[in-house]
């Protein structure tokens, strides 16, 4: 069982709702992740936390704001999405000791369906 | 050229035989190098890692690391229809929080 967890599992949201991802993990992981995955495609990532501040934005549309109110909690808030937003949002946590070597590991990812 | 690739698949195997996956990347900094695996409708879920050039042994898996020729390589050994998903390769492109870029996955499917 992966000790990260994702709430809800699965969402449906119109064009103009606001609604929030939210990730939480307590296996001590200073850096947490979001990823975008669309069907039959990789993982693509989104955003990156690094000991609670923000140091990853791969070029992500405003409509998704990312929040990490302390070391265990990562939420990603939705506004204004489009149908094409619809995918799975996995949330990530891994060490932030300064290797190249710390390991990923993946919630079990919230469905997203905007309509 | 894309930063990390593999074959789409789909892969066939027999039940108990040897499964190769394989990933070529481009980065040759790169230095840390996992395989995931994805069933349908599930996260992914980390299988192997790897750094140094060589094998690696975990159970039925062993990981295979040729840095000279960026390619990376997972073995299954003794394929089980359990083993039946998608395998994603990654490759590391930072140090601290990482950044991991994926390959388009390989479908494997172990026929018994």
């Amino acid at each position: 069982d992966t000790e990260v967890t994702q709430t809800p599992k699965h969402l449906v949201m119109g064009m103009t709702n606001k609604k929030s991802l939210k990730c939480e993990q307590h296996m001590g992981h200073r850096a947490m992740y979001w990823y975008k995955q669309k069907a039959k495609k990789p993982p693509e990532l989104m955003f990156v936390y690094s000991y609670e501040k923000l140091s990853i934005n791969e070029s992500v549309p405003s409509r998704f704001s990312p929040e990490c109110p302390n070391s265990s909690l990562l939420n990603l808030h939705l506004h204004a999405l489009q149908p094409e937003d619809s995918a799975l949002y996995l949330c990530a946590s891994s060490q932030d000791s300064p290797t190249s070597g710390n390991t990923i590991y993946f919630g079990e990812g919230s469905w997203l369906t905007v309509v | 050229q894309k930063e990390v690739e593999q074959n789409s698949g789909p892969l066939s195997v027999p039940e108990g035989a040897i499964a190769s996956l394989n990933c070529t990347y481009s980065d040759r900094g790169s230095q840390s190098f996992f395989w995931y695996r994805q069933y349908s409708g599930k996260s992914p879920e980390l299988i192997m890692f790897i750094y140094s050039n060589g094998d690696k042994e975990d159970g039925r898996f062993t990981a295979q690391l040729n840095k000279a020729s960026q390619y990376v390589s997972l073995l299954i050994r003794d394929s089980q229809p359990s083993d039946s998903a998608t395998y994603l390769c990654a490759v590391n492109r930072g140090q601290g929080a990482q950044k991991l870029v994926f390959g388009q996955g390989t479908r494997l499917t172990i026929n018994p």
